[in-house]
C-alpha cells in the first residue's frame, strides 16, 4: 500500500529565510508525488508534481522539491520565505489503480512565517 | 480553461435534517471526480469517487451518498444528518489516465448543530 508521511506538524521561519517541510514517502512502485497548499478555508492549490520525471521538481512561487528513492524523501523547499507562504501544506502519492487516481493525502504541515 | 464551482460555501444545518452539496466542472469532459472531508486539523479522507455517469464508488462507510447526473456534475447528499458530519468538504477533479493532479473546488464549511 502506498502513504506518506509527513515529519513536522508545524513548521516557524522568519521571513526571508529558507522553508523545508518534509515528507517521506512508501510506495512499492516508482510513485506519482505531488504537493499542495492551502490557505484558511480554502480548497487546495496545486504547487508541483513528480511523476518519474526530473528528480529536483520547480513548482509555483518559488517552491521546489527533490526526489530521493534511497531516502524515499520528497521534502519541499523555497530559499526564501514570504509572510503569504503561511498556510497548510500537503503531500500527497497517487497511485493509479481500478481506473483513477487515488490521491493520499498526509496530514498536513501547518507553516507559520513571522516578520 | 478548466474551473471547479463548489457550493455552497458555508453551512449550518440542525441534526436530522437533508444535506446537498453540489460541484460541477468546466471546460472538460469525462472528468474522474471525488468528495473529500477534512476534520479540523487531519488530512483529507477521501469519501466518494466516480470515473463516469451513474459511477460512483465509496472509499468508507457513513451516512452520506453521492451521485453523478451529469458528466461534469457531482452532488453530495445525506438524508439525515449527524453531528459527526461537520466539516470541511471539498470537491474534486482529474483527467483520466495515470500522473494527473487534482483540481480543487473551495470547499463546503459544513456545520451540524
Amino acid at each position: 500500500a502506498q502513504s506518506v508521511t509527513r515529519l513536522d506538524s508545524h513548521v516557524s521561519v522568519s521571513e526571508g529565510t529558507p522553508v523545508l517541510l518534509r515528507c517521506n514517502y512508501s510506495s512499492s512502485y516508482s510513485p506519482s508525488l505531488f504537493w499542495y497548499v492551502q490557505h484558511p478555508n480554502k480548497g487546495l492549490q496545486l504547487l508541483l508534481k513528480y511523476t518519474s520525471a526530473a528528480t529536483l521538481v520547480k513548482g509555483i512561487n518559488g517552491f521546489e522539491a527533490e526526489f530521493k528513492k534511497s531516502e524515499t524523501s520528497f521534502h519541499l523547499t523555497k530559499p526564501s520565505a514570504h509572510m503569504s507562504d503561511a498556510a497548510e501544506y500537503f503531500c500527497v502519492v497517487s497511485p493509479f489503480s481500478g481506473g483513477y487516481n487515488k490521491l493520499i493525502f498526509g496530514a498536513g504541515t501547518r507553516l507559520a512565517v513571522h516578520p | 480553461s478548466q474551473t471547479i464551482h463548489q457550493w455552497p460555501a458555508t453551512l449550518v444545518q440542525p441534526v436530522g435534517s437533508p444535506l446537498s452539496l453540489e460541484c460541477t466542472v468546466e471546460g472538460t469532459s469525462n472528468p474522474n471526480l471525488y468528495w473529500y472531508r477534512q476534520a479540523a486539523g487531519r488530512g483529507l479522507q477521501l469519501l466518494f469517487y466516480s470515473v463516469g455517469i451513474g459511477q460512483i464508488s465509496s472509499e468508507v462507510p457513513q451516512n452520506l451518498s453521492a451521485s453523478r447526473p451529469q458528466d461534469r456534475q457531482f452532488i453530495l447528499s445525506s438524508k439525515k444528518l449527524l453531528l459527526s458530519d461537520s466539516g470541511f468538504y471539498l470537491c474534486a477533479w482529474t483527467g483520466q489516465g495515470p500522473n494527473t493532479e487534482a483540481f480543487f473546488g473551495q470547499g463546503t464549511r459544513l456545520t451540524v448543530v
